[in-house]
């Protein structure tokens, strides 16, 4: 149980360019998802937590209108880079948190992100 | 200054020599402290939830351990396959919205 899936695993696109993730809860509803970034070497910085049919949450730092985060259903929230540029390519991973009160949050597998 | 923090930052075993991780923290009001391995590549695979002092919880040869200020993770007779970076991350009452807070890991190499 607890299986958390992200499309694609890697993409590849052009400076300029928009591209969108999506991170599914495949067998349990996901209260609560968060989206990460991991550059080589380092530990996850979370970016945004988004709570469904809610607007999303961002840490300090993040731009809200370059990373947009939806969180339509409580399967399925998605992760568009706007306009990516080199410095956007990294690791992205979402995680979730099911509709207890668990406190556990569940990974997906990740998807690199390779702007040129 | 930074609320968790872990050592070694790597370490490298032979295959049957157990050794321990350690995760400090600064956090007050700890809700949750949870370990998770993490391949190249790959997301984080949770390991374990540790929510009181005390509290102790083993997964094959994996063995947390919670106090007031850190936590341990003891590797018992390990094997190649356990290489990869264990990272541990704290819940606390002051973060917002079950945020996770994460340490930088420790990338374990198992030789056989």
């Amino acid at each position: 149980g607890a299986v958390v899936s992200q499309h694609p695993s890697w993409v590849i696109c052009k400076s300029g360019t928009s591209v969108k993730i999506e991170c599914r809860s495949l067998d349990f509803q996901a209260t609560t998802m968060f989206w990460y970034r991991q550059f080589p070497k380092q530990s996850l910085m979370l970016m945004a937590t988004s709570n469904e049919g809610s607007k999303a949450t961002y840490e300090q730092g993040v731009e809200k209108d370059k990373f947009l985060i939806n969180h339509a259903s409580l399967t399925l929230s998605t992760l568009t880079v706007t306009s990516a540029h080199p410095e956007d390519s990294s690791f992205y991973i979402c995680s979730a948190r099911g509709t207890t009160s668990s406190y556990e949050q569940y990974f997906g597998p990740g998807t690199r992100l390779t702007v040129t | 200054e930074d609320q968790v923090t872990q050592s070694p930052e790597a370490l490298r075993l032979q295959e049957g020599e157990s050794s321990s991780l350690n995760c400090s923290y600064t956090v007050s009001g700890l809700r949750g402290l949870f370990w998770y391995r993490q391949d190249p590549g790959k997301g984080p695979e949770f390991l374990f939830t540790l929510y009181s002092a005390g509290e102790e919880k083993e997964k094959e040869r994996l063995k947390a351990t919670l106090t007031k200020k850190e936590s341990f993770l003891h590797i018992t007779a390990p094997k190649p396959e356990d290489s990869a970076t264990y990272l541990c991350a704290v819940q606390y009452s002051g973060g917002s919205n079950y945020k996770l807070t994460f340490g930088k890991g420790t990338l374990l190499t198992v030789n056989p």
